[in-house]
């Protein structure tokens, strides 16, 4: 991708484990920065997002970390379930025209059960 | 009750041909988005359009168009398909333009033979 560096890996953790997904961003411009799950056949699913005056969110089971000295970015996901197997995205947004958000290659999670 | 609809579903024709996909939102939402996934999963930004502004993303071919008839639709219209062509398309749309969630349809497959 552009801005946003991630190919598509996986990722296989055992049910009930945690999962910590990873990602790179390039533009220190970015000031927004989203987590997506896909499921096979679906369309992205919003999951957590985080602006950049924030270095912490967290939701339900999910955590999002924003490191922006590095310029990365992570998705934690407590207690794995096999519901959660799917192809996760990051995407960023800011200072681009029309601050479209723009996407990370993906990172697929298997969870064994 | 769907957010982002997309239809078809699947829709595989032949080089040459023109089609249309279309695209709807019931959310209200100001803007409303073009992704192109290829088979690696790699997910990029082809339009961005709200009532004011259309922003295109220098690497699409002219061949592809974006249609609005009104604030809840936006088709994608493409000329003289290509093989290269063959990939999941989704839409999406945002409350505001950029950084916020994005809520994405289920996508069309396209197949080009």
């Amino acid at each position: 991708g552009e801005n946003v560096g991630l190919h598509l890996p996986t990722l296989s953790v055992q049910e009930g484990d945690n999962s910590i997904i990873n990602c790179a961003y390039s533009n220190s411009a970015s000031d927004y920065f989203i987590w997506y799950k896909q499921e096979s056949g679906k369309g992205p699913q919003f999951i957590i997002d985080i602006r950049s005056n924030m270095d912490k969110r967290q939701g339900q089971r999910v955590t999002v970390l924003l490191n922006k000295t590095v310029k990365h970015l992570s998705l934690q996901i407590a207690a794995t379930q096999p519901g959660d197997s799917a192809v996760y995205f990051c995407a960023e947004s800011g200072n681009n025209a029309g601050n479209m958000l723009t996407f990370g290659g993906g990172t697929r999670l298997m969870v064994k059960p | 009750d769907t957010a982002v609809s997309q239809t078809p579903k699947y829709l595989v024709t032949q080089m040459g041909n023109d089609k249309s996909i279309k695209c709807e939102q019931n959310l209200g939402h100001d803007t409303m988005y073009w992704y192109k996934q290829d088979s690696k999963k790699f997910l990029k930004i082809m339009f961005s359009y709200n009532n004011k502004e259309l922003i295109i993303n220098e690497t699409v071919p002219n061949r592809f168009s974006p249609k609005s008839p009104d604030k809840a639709h936006l088709n994608l219209h493409i000329n003289s398909l290509e093989l290269g062509d063959s990939a999941v398309y989704f839409c999406a749309s945002s409350q505001v333009e950029g950084a916020t969630e994005a809520f994405f349809g289920q996508g069309t497959r396209l197949t080009v033979v």
